[in-house]
Order: structure tokens, then C-alpha cells, then sequence
């Protein structure tokens, strides 16, 4: 089992430019969540995707949107870049039922200049 | 959402001492897990426990969610035990939500 993969795991963008980041989720789990840590700050959710759908978003500006395609991997994309977008973007996942367990995959490291 | 505050934000001990990190959440939750990040940001599970007590080696963990809080206590401390703790709780407290994590504990263990 390969856990959950992220890609890439570093990137560094241009104010303004736009961003896909990657997350294949853990065998067997069909729910996946997307995660934003600033330094010293614990991970802030983003959203969820369930079904191909977002299924619920934290308190984050549309310039974040995501996609989840039939065999449940996922997307994040953002938009018009701010050198405040600069975090690591952590993927769970999880499969939908109550009370279960999340995975983390290892991150993406994004820096805007 | 519901709050989550941990506590101490940074703890500094010597190999071999024993150290308890706490987790308190605004909330009832039906899940509750408690995580340790590497230095490359990897989040490793430790625990997944909503009520109770669980052990593993010479970490365990008890959440007593009637009163909103978790403690996960760590023994004979090793240098490889530092690294930031967080706990996280579901996001509006239902079991599959995303997650709304604690600030952390930052844990330095001296040899």
C-alpha cells in the first residue's frame, strides 16, 4: 500500500501565476481533504471532495478550487497567487464512512516569490 | 467550528523524562487524533481515539469527551520524539468531516 502521494513535493511560482497541486489517495479510501499549513501554524482545512463533488469547504477564498476524478485522486488549484499563499498543502484521506481514521500524505511545499 | 487549544505551545526535556501534552476542544466530537510531524512535514498517525485509553510502546493517549479533552503522554523521552504535536477533532463535529487541528506542541528532547 502505497499510503497517500502527493506531487510535486516543491514548487515555487510567481505572484499572480496560477497552481495545480496533485494528491492520489490511500488504497480504499474514497474521500479526500486538502490542507494549508503556514510555518509554525498547525494545518488549516480547505475542502472536501466526495463523489467527484466538494462536500465541505473551510474558510477559504474561491482563488482555492479542487477536482476529484473517478478513481478518487484529487486536485487543488489556486489561482492568482499571493506571496501569502507560500505554506505547505497537506492531502488526507479517508474513507467515507463515520468516525474513521485520516492519512496524510507528505505535502507539497509551495513558495511564491 | 469548533476550537481546539493544546497545551504547553513548547516543551523542552531531557532523554529518559516523561511528558504529558493536552487537548482541549470547545465542542462534543466523535473523533479525535493526535499526530506527530516530522522536520519534512510529514504528519505521522499515532492515535485515533474518540473516548477512552490506548497504548502503543511508550506513547498512549486518553480522551475523555465528556469533558472536551484529550492527553497524549509521552515516556522515556528519546531524541527522536521531537517534532510538533497537534491534535484535530472534525471540523463542525460530525465523524466525517474534515479536520480542525490545535496550534501544537513543539517538543524538544535533549540528549
Amino acid at each position: 500500500d502505497a499510503g497517500v502521494t502527493q506531487s510535486p513535493t516543491h514548487l515555487i511560482k510567481t505572484r499572480g501565476q496560477q497552481v495545480t497541486l496533485r494528491c492520489s489517495p490511500k488504497s480504499g479510501h474514497d474521500t479526500v481533504s486538502w490542507y494549508q499549513q503556514a510555518l509554525g501554524q498547525g494545518p488549516q482545512f480547505i475542502f472536501q471532495y466526495y463523489e467527484e463533488e466538494e462536500r465541505q469547504r473551510g474558510n477559504f477564498p474561491d482563488r482555492f478550487s479542487g477536482h476529484q476524478f473517478p478513481n478518487y485522486s484529487s486536485e487543488l488549484n489556486v489561482n492568482a497567487l499571493l506571496l501569502g499563499d507560500s505554506a505547505l498543502y497537506l492531502c488526507a484521506s479517508s474513507p467515507d464512512k463515520m468516525n474513521t481514521e485520516a492519512f496524510f500524505g507528505q505535502g507539497t511545499r509551495l513558495t511564491v516569490v | 467550528g469548533i476550537q481546539v487549544e493544546q497545551s504547553p505551545p513548547d516543551l523542552i526535556l531531557q532523554e529518559g523524562a516523561n511528558s504529558t501534552l493536552r487537548c482541549n476542544f470547545s465542542d462534543s466530537v466523535n473523533n479525535l487524533q493526535w499526530f506527530h510531524q516530522n522536520p519534512w512535514g510529514q504528519l505521522i498517525n499515532l492515535f485515533y481515539i474518540p473516548s477512552g485509553t490506548k497504548q502503543n510502546g511508550r506513547l498512549s493517549a486518553t480522551t475523555v469527551a465528556t469533558e472536551r479533552y484529550s492527553l497524549l503522554y509521552i515516556s522515556s523521552s528519546q531524541t527522536t520524539d521531537s517534532g510538533v504535536y497537534f491534535c484535530a477533532v472534525p471540523y463542525s463535529g460530525g465523524g466525517a468531516d474534515g479536520l480542525t487541528f490545535g496550534k501544537g506542541t513543539h517538543l524538544i528532547i535533549q540528549p
